[in-house]
């Protein structure tokens, strides 16, 4: 299993700022995955980091929003621009498991962000 | 209709019962089929994985996978108070798709 380790993990933003959340994994890894949770719902997947690449992002997600860069093959970071209140979630950094059994996701310990 | 649903909750079990949780999923060219447990305050982690149909067992939990059902499920026999979480369902067909969960409680 991976090691990931999320930062920060938790903070009171105030609304019309940006946060970065940096995520680190233990192993080099392809494919990085950013989720939010929202209180009491299931995990939405926002974008797919590749390194070298512009992330993909899922539907009703967008760059301007939340830029992610993926530097190198253990780091991405997910920045939340311009928050709302509806971004107060926990958003989770995510990486696969390598080997025949795709799709295995392990997962950080998330950052909860709440915004005022 | 949602790309992946569970069985709605919460669910409570006394200790030492089976729990069963139901997902059925909507993409037949899905793949890959996982049971994640998420405790409260804590992100999920991976417990059950299974990829073929028929019955996949790893201690207490047993997969089932029904691929012309659409249908993926797991029990937890002899269940236990530290089994009580979300249980989240998660589908791939290229990528993960979560359902909203079952709540799991296990009363002593």
């Amino acid at each position: 299993s991976a090691v990931i380790s999320q930062k920060p993990s938790r903070d009171i933003c105030q609304r019309g700022t940006s946060l970065t959340i940096q995520c680190q994994v233990d192993s080099q890894v392809t494919m990085m995955f950013w989720y939010r949770q929202q209180p009491g719902q299931s995990l939405t997947l926002i974008a797919t980091a590749n390194q070298g690449s512009e992330a993909t992002y899922e539907s009703g997600f967008v760059i301007d929003k939340f830029p992610i860069s993926r530097p190198n093959l253990t780091f991405s970071t997910l920045t939340v621009s311009n928050m709302s209140p509806e971004d107060s979630s926990i958003y989770l950094c995510s990486v696969q498991r390598s080997g025949p059994n795709t799709g295995e996701l392990f997962f950080g310990e998330g950052s909860r962000l709440t915004v005022l | 209709q949602k790309e992946v649903e569970q069985n709605s909750g919460p669910l409570s079990v006394p200790e030492g019962a089976i729990a069963s949780l139901n997902c059925t999923y909507s993409d037949r060219g899905s793949q890959s089929f996982f049971w994640y447990r998420q405790y409260s305050g804590k992100s999920p982690e991976l417990i059950m994985s299974i990829y073929s149909n028929g019955d996949k067992e790893d201690g207490r939990f047993t997969a089932q996978l029904n691929k012309a059902s659409q249908y993926v499920s797991l029990l937890i026999r002899d269940s236990q108070p530290s089994d009580s979480a979300t249980y989240l369902c998660a589908v791939t067909a290229g990528k993960s798709t979560f359902g909203d969960g079952t709540t799991l409680t296990v009363k002593p």
